[in-house]
């Protein structure tokens, strides 16, 4: 089955800094590359997604990339604020549309 | 966006007894609902697959006869825990997929003491 890997598992930056979190994934035939938000005891929440036909998202600070050759793709925040902080998950869906998860990292943004 | 209800969205129950989770989805039929766990600081885990009408299918590791999945309509999936301990508490929660999008449930919070 698929398998998602994500780096790295914590992050901390500054205000106004940039994050970028990176995941791989295993299976070719995932097609569907999705990024949540989770606040604790909270549900994910949908903060960009990107399918396989395209190379790059981007939605006003954040934007995702992806590269299908190399089964990466990466999440970058931009212009960072303490409201960014939270529990990100990378997540990979294939033909079944059950989603494998990475890790988590844990972002901090200091003020 | 599409809407998930799960309830309850915590319970606290006594070791050896039942607990029964419900997800609905309000405005759109869903054959297909995904329940997921997610114990503490880790990241989410496929359990089953509910399909209505038909059997749900468990991820390797996942016990069918102590989490039994119930999907009796097209807007209503059911996850059961039977025969609670103290290892089951964690946080459950379910998805229905529309198109490619994921819609999750509030999540449901078991604490089994």
């Amino acid at each position: 089955g698929e398998n998602v890997e994500q780096h790295p598992s914590t992050l901390s930056v500054q205000e106004g800094d940039s994050a970028v979190i990176k995941c791989t994934y295993s299976d070719s035939a995932s097609n569907y590359f999705p990024w949540y938000k989770q606040e604790l005891g909270k549900r994910p929440q949908l903060i960009i997604d990107i399918r396989s036909n395209v190379g790059e998202k981007k939605d006003q600070r954040i934007a995702v990339t992806l590269n299908k050759t190399a089964k990466h793709f990466s999440l970058h925040i931009t212009e960072t604020q303490p409201e960014d902080s939270a529990v990100y998950f990378c997540a990979a869906v294939t033909g079944r549309r059950a989603l494998t998860f990475g890790s988590g990292t844990r972002l901090q943004v200091q003020p | 966006g599409a809407v998930v209800s799960q309830h309850p969205s915590w319970v606290i129950c006594k070791s050896g007894t039942s607990v029964k989770i419900e997800c609905r989805s309000l405005d759109f039929q869903a054959t297909t609902m995904f329940w997921y766990r997610q114990f503490p600081k880790q990241s989410l885990m496929l359990m089953a697959t509910s399909n209505e009408g038909s059997k749900a299918t468990y991820e390797q590791g996942v016990e069918k006869d102590k989490f039994l999945i119930n999907h009796a309509s097209l807007t209503l999936s059911t996850l059961t825990v039977t025969s609670a301990h103290p290892e089951d508490s964690s946080f459950y929660i379910c998805s229905a997929p529309r198109t490619e999008e994921a819609f999750f449930g509030q999540g449901t919070r078991l604490t089994v003491v």
